[in-house]
């Protein structure tokens, strides 16, 4: 059965970095794209942006260029997201989820698997 | 960017009512990009309907899901007490995801 596992609960000061993983398990990690998507305490989702298992590309949402990277290892089936720069209002759950896109034809349209989440709090 | 606006905010109804939840957006969406999840504390979104109306695998015949364009409905037709939940619209177009802000369903 398809499984997203991910790394366990962080706790960052204030202008650090903080690095999750995902691993993918039960089918094909090439076949199908993997996002992360966030969702603050108390508050709605949000996405953060999408890998391309295959190729290793990514896109980012606006919101987050220029600080988050989004890599993968096809060796290990892993996908891993490093958010830098962490302020307070980087205190959330972040989630990694698959789409069911055709990789290289289109992304896919809505999310039918998701890890457990990795709560990541940011604290002085 | 399309915006999703979820009403009502919360939604307080016993067992065996029925739930109609709303999503409208900013712009016009493709009913083929257009899906609903459900979240209970402490676990990840679950999704429930793809396309606007087609039920996710193992999901009951009591959710359905209608619209087109703007306007996007999921009903519930009677509820169980495991459909007490957080439920979420959710979009794709432009290279982008965005998610509607949630409707709570609570137990009255």
């Amino acid at each position: 059965q398809v499984q997203l596992a991910q790394s366990g609960a962080e706790v960052k000061k204030p202008g650090a970095s903080v690095k999750v993983s995902c691993k993918a398990s039960g089918y094909t990690f090439t076949s199908f794209y993997l996002h992360w998507v966030r969702q603050a305490p108390g508050q709605g989702l949000e996405w953060m942006g999408i890998v391309n298992p295959s190729a290793g590309s990514t896109m980012y949402a606006q919101k987050f260029q220029g600080r988050v990277t989004m890599t993968r290892d096809t060796s290990t089936d892993t996908v891993y997201m490093e958010l830098s720069s962490l302020t307070s209002e980087d205190t959330a759950i972040y989630y990694c989820a698959r789409t069911r896109g055709v990789v290289g034809v289109t992304w896919g349209p809505n999310f039918d698997y998701w890890g457990q989440g990795t709560l990541v709090t940011v604290s002085s | 960017e399309i915006v999703l606006t979820q009403s009502p905010g919360t939604l307080s109804l016993s067992p065996g009512e029925r739930a109609t939840l709303s999503c409208r957006a900013s712009q016009s969406v493709s009913s083929s990009y257009l899906a609903w999840y459900q979240q209970k504390p402490g676990q990840a979104p679950r999704l429930l309907i793809y396309g606007a109306s087609s039920r996710a695998t193992g999901i009951p015949d009591r959710f359905t899901g209608s619209g087109s364009g703007t306007d996007f409905t999921l009903t519930i037709s009677s509820l169980e007490p495991e459909d007490f939940a957080v439920y979420y619209c959710q979009q794709y177009g432009s290279s982008s995801y965005t998610f509607g802000q949630g409707t709570k369903l609570e137990i009255k």
